[in-house]
């Protein structure tokens, strides 16, 4: 597709099942980013995929929380054990190549999921 | 700790009038800045950035200033008009990482 997919676009589950968030980036696109927007919170970085580079996972806030991108091209956010808390969009990202080379970053238009 | 701030979290303008929206960060480092859009239900959007080798960079209606000195970045959209109306946020990046701001929403009243 033409721009950054994700899904599903809204989930709604009960607390402590686990969960699955899909993104597919833009063909070609070798940066990959997942990022959480909270009620009335600002984006808070969880993970950046660049190529076949080790994953920058210093944004993810509990081990309940991976992230794979397979054959460098769709990723899947996983958040086990889900909490409350939890709840948020969550919105995927990239780019042509990584930040450091100041290219822009496109979103998808998010996995909104509500945790019961 | 945040590494960008918006400290207004929201804004209001009347139609055709300058909308100025401000961003602080923190990190000297930081060597490229976004402003990203966003509608409700939608993901963000791309506005327009600028390279700290920059001080402006202007496209159509919108301009971004920055000021490394003070580490402040602003959008200037002039004039403004009620499609303006969204949450924007900026960003700054160095190494692997884009920071992000909580976000100021405009409301542009026509």
């Amino acid at each position: 597709g033409a721009g950054v997919s994700q899904s599903p676009s809204n989930k709604v589950t009960e607390k402590g099942k686990d969960v699955e968030l899909r993104c597919d980036p833009i063909s070609g696109h070798t940066a990959l980013y997942w990022y959480r927007q909270s009620l009335g919170q600002g984006l808070e970085f969880l993970i950046y995929f660049q190529g076949n580079s080790a994953p920058d996972k210093s944004g993810l806030p509990s081990d309940r929380f991976s992230a794979e991108r397979t054959g460098g091209s769709v990723s899947t956010l996983t958040i086990q054990r889900t909490q409350q808390e939890d709840s948020a969009v969550y919105l995927c990202a990239s780019s042509l190549l990584g930040h450091s080379s100041g290219n822009t970053i496109y979103f998808g238009e998010g996995s909104w999921l509500t945790v019961v | 700790d945040q590494q960008v701030k918006q400290n207004s979290p929201s804004l209001s303008v009347q139609e055709g009038r300058i909308s100025i929206l401000n961003c602080d960060y923190t990190n000297s480092m930081f060597d490229y800045f976004l402003w990203y859009k966003k509608y409700p239900a939608e993901g963000p959007t791309f506005l327009i950035s600028i390279s700290s080798i920059k001080d402006k960079n202007e496209d159509g209606r919108f301009t971004v200033f920055l000021n490394k000195s003070a580490k402040h970045l602003s959008l200037h959209i002039v004039p403004s008009q009620p499609g303006d109306s969204a949450v924007y946020f900026c960003a700054a990046g160095g190494g692997n990482q884009f920071y992000f701001g909580t976000g100021t929403s405009l409301t542009v009243i026509p």
